[in-house]
């Protein structure tokens, strides 16, 4: 059982370059997430979807987007990277709504804008 | 999340010494759950609480949610070099319309053998 998966696990940009960040789960949930982590920021939320074909907006979504074309897959795509976007990215996901159950992590993505 | 903030920031203990982290909210927090993160790898689940005055134990970690639910403490008994890490809380504030769960600053968590 590989739980969510996180891909790639590090990535070197150029500012104004783009690219997308793949998380899978095996684990039939509905809900997924993506995070950012920063030092001393904690982790903030960026975008959220609630089921297949649907997003929301996080805490810090300006500069991403993101997709939920398949239930067990979660994208977000930086269109134009900038420094301000070097972080830890963290996906996420839950069976339902997160205030009955807890969320299971992959393992982060490191991205770096020159 | 500004909403969550964790104290301290930073703790440095001696192996065997006990230890409080503390996260507190200005919103009712409707499930309030701790996660631990080793350096450099993702976040796993400790403990979820969710009535006023809950008290969950795993093993040398405690966690309390107080009455009003708006603060919780973790806290660590006879602490070891495998609980170094960062603690953080996480909630689901509800705050706009949709499941948006937040997490604390964190706590990093060092013990010196």
């Amino acid at each position: 059982n590989a739980g969510v998966t996180q891909t790639p696990k590090f990535r070197v940009l150029k500012t104004g370059q783009s690219m997308t960040l793949l998380c899978a789960q095996d684990m039939n949930h509905e809900y997924m997430y993506w995070y950012r982590q920063d030092p001393g920021m904690g982790l903030r939320l960026i975008h959220y979807s609630v089921g297949e074909g649907t997003t929301a907006k996080g805490e810090v979504p300006d500069g991403y987007n993101v997709s939920r074309l398949k239930k067990q897959n979660f994208l977000l795509g930086l269109e134009s990277a900038a420094p301000s976007q070097t972080s830890v990215y963290f996906c996420a996901s839950s069976r339902r709504g997160t205030n009955t159950g807890e969320l299971f992590f992959g393992e982060g993505s490191r991205l770096t804008v020159l | 999340s500004q909403e969550l903030e964790q104290s301290p920031q930073s703790l440095i203990v001696q192996e065997g010494k006990n230890l409080t982290i503390n996260c507190t909210s200005s919103k009712t927090l409707y499930g309030l759950y701790w996660y631990k993160q080793k350096y450099g790898e993702g976040l796993i689940f400790l403990m979820m609480l969710q009535k006023g005055g809950e008290e969950k134990s795993h093993e040398k970690i405690t966690a309390k949610l107080d009455e009003k639910k708006q603060q919780s403490s973790l806290h660590i008994t006879a602490s070891q070099p495998s609980h170094a890490g960062i603690y953080l809380c996480g909630a689901d504030m509800a705050l706009r319309a949709g499941n948006q769960f937040y997490f604390g600053t964190g706590t990093s968590l060092t013990v010196i053998p």
